[in-house]
C-alpha cells in the first residue's frame, strides 16, 4: 500500500517494560510526526523530523520517551520502562514538504497493564 | 495553548449547513483541517496559511482571520459522509508542531 503504516497495530505490555513502536512514512515524504491520542480527544503533538534531524521533541512527556530517524524514512518511538498512564493510541504522520499536509497512519494501540 | 472549537457538537440534516469555528490565543502561522470517523485515521482536509485567505473543494470550505487569530471550517449541503470529528490543527510559525483543538463532532442525520 501507499500510506503510513504502523507497526504493531496492538500491542499490549507489562508496567516496567520498553516498548518499541514502528512508522513507516509515505515513500519520498521529508517530514515525520509522532502524536498520541486519547479517546475522545484531538492528537497531542509529540515530536516531529525533517529527513533524519529531529526538529522539535517539545511534545515527549518526559526522558522515558524517545523517537529516532536514523536514515531519514522509517522512525521509532521508544518508551522505557512503561506505566498505566502512557496508555494510548500513538499515532504517526508523514508528510511530502515540511509543514504540508499530513497523512496520518492507522496507529499503534497500546495497553500497559 | 490548545486552540479551541465550537461548537462541541453538532446535528444536521442532510442538506443543511453547519460553520465550526477554531480560535486561538496565540498568533497563528497556519491552521490545518482534518476530519476523523470512529476508529479511522485522520484524513486532511485543507491548509490555510497566514494572509486571510479562504479555501474550498467540493462543498467544503474554510477562512482564516489571522488578525483574529481565528479559523472556520463551512459545510454546504451537508451529506451523510460528512458525519464525524473535525479538528484543526495550529501552528504559531512556520513550523511542523500542530496542536490540535479539542475537535467537533458532527452527525448528519437523513
Amino acid at each position: 500500500g501507499a500510506g503510513v503504516s504502523q507497526s504493531p497495530r496492538y500491542k499490549v505490555t507489562k508496567r516496567g517494560q520498553d516498548v518499541a513502536l514502528r512508522c513507516d512514512p509515505i515513500s519520498g515524504h521529508v517530514s515525520l510526526y509522532w502524536y498520541r491520542q486519547a479517546l475522545g480527544q484531538g492528537p497531542e503533538f509529540l515530536t516531529y523530523f525533517n529527513y533524519e534531524a529531529q526538529q522539535d521533541k517539545s511534545g515527549l512527556p518526559n526522558d522515558r520517551f524517545s523517537a529516532e530517524r536514523p536514515e531519514g524514512s522509517i522512525s521509532t518511538l521508544t518508551i522505557q520502562r512503561t506505566e498505566q498512564r502512557d496508555s494510548a493510541m500513538y499515532r504517526c504522520a508523514s508528510s511530502l514538504s515540511p509543514y504540508g499536509e499530513q497523512f496520518f497512519g492507522p496507529g499503534t494501540r497500546l495497553t500497559v497493564l | 495553548q490548545q486552540p479551541v472549537q465550537s461548537p462541541q457538537a453538532v446535528i444536521l440534516r442532510e442538506g443543511e449547513d453547519a460553520v465550526i469555528n477554531c480560535s486561538s490565543s496565540k498568533a497563528l502561522y497556519s491552521v490545518h483541517w482534518y476530519r476523523q470517523k470512529h476508529g479511522e485515521a485522520p484524513v486532511f482536509l485543507m491548509i490555510l496559511l497566514k494572509g486571510g485567505e479562504q479555501k474550498g473543494h467540493d462543498k467544503i470550505s474554510a477562512s482564516f482571520n489571522e488578525k483574529k487569530q481565528q479559523s472556520s471550517l463551512y459545510l454546504t449541503a451537508s451529506q451523510l459522509s460528512y458525519s464525524g470529528t473535525y479538528f484543526c490543527g495550529t501552528a504559531s510559525g512556520n513550523t511542523g508542531k500542530l496542536i490540535f483543538g479539542q475537535g467537533t463532532t458532527l452527525q448528519v442525520k437523513p
